[in-house]
């Protein structure tokens, strides 16, 4: 099974903070993903990268930056942390572009 | 702006009988639809893929497709508690992927 894991279930970040979440996968995909979840939006996309230093951005990418040095990492940064970023993030990666992708357990992050 | 519509819900349904789940999505050029299935405080977990009109079957699960409604249902038969969830359409199109908000789903026992 893949296993897609982000490095911290649970993050409380003060305002202008510049904040990292990281997504390590073990399957060797090219494509990787993250997205922000929230309570009557749904699961939106932020960037994804297809490729080792390739990014592209996905539909809310303003506010964040992303770093794929390896093929099995993404990262997510957060340049100067806001309140409207208290948000579930998912990272998620897959073989396929035809694919969503499998999904990490997420990380929960407060801005304060 | 790319649209993927479904009804939050909740939908309840008492344990053994069919659940219909519903997504309708705006771009005609879309590709390729799936479901996913989100437990409570979990991540969501891929459980239907489907590319082509028609229906697709995986045990208890139908994915059925009409692209030139653009509509794409998942049905549970038998239904059980443990299927209580929300339940997430996502449509590909291009090299993106949309997802709806989600339909919440309990099953009575």
């Amino acid at each position: 099974d893949v296993k897609v894991t982000q490095s911290s279930r649970y993050l409380v970040k003060r305002t202008g903070e510049k904040v990292f979440l990281e997504c390590v996968q073990d399957m060797d995909h090219e494509n990787m993903f993250w997205y922000r979840q929230d309570p009557g939006l749904g699961l939106r996309l932020i960037y994804f990268s297809y490729d080792v230093k390739m990014k592209e951005k996905g539909d809310i990418p303003e506010g964040y930056s992303v770093s794929r040095e390896k093929k099995e990492r993404f990262s997510l940064i957060l340049e100067s942390a806001s309140t409207n970023q208290t948000s579930m993030y998912l990272c998620a990666s897959s073989l396929s572009n035809l694919l969503p992708g499998d999904f990490g357990s997420g990380t929960r992050l407060t801005v304060v | 702006q790319k649209e993927v519509e479904q009804n939050s819900g909740p939908l309840s349904v008492p344990e053994g009988a069919i659940a219909s789940l519903n997504c309708t999505y705006s771009d005609r050029g879309s590709q390729s639809f799936f479901w996913y299935r989100q437990y409570s405080g979990k991540s969501p977990e891929l459980i239907m893929s489907i590319y082509s009109n028609g229906d697709k079957e995986d045990g208890r699960f139908t994915a059925q497709l009409n692209k030139a409604s653009q509509y794409v249902s998942l049905l549970i038969r038998d239904s059980q508690p443990s299927d209580s969830a929300t339940y997430l359409c996502a449509v590909g199109t291009g090299n993106q992927f949309y997802f709806g908000t989600g339909t919440s789903l309990t099953v009575i026992p």
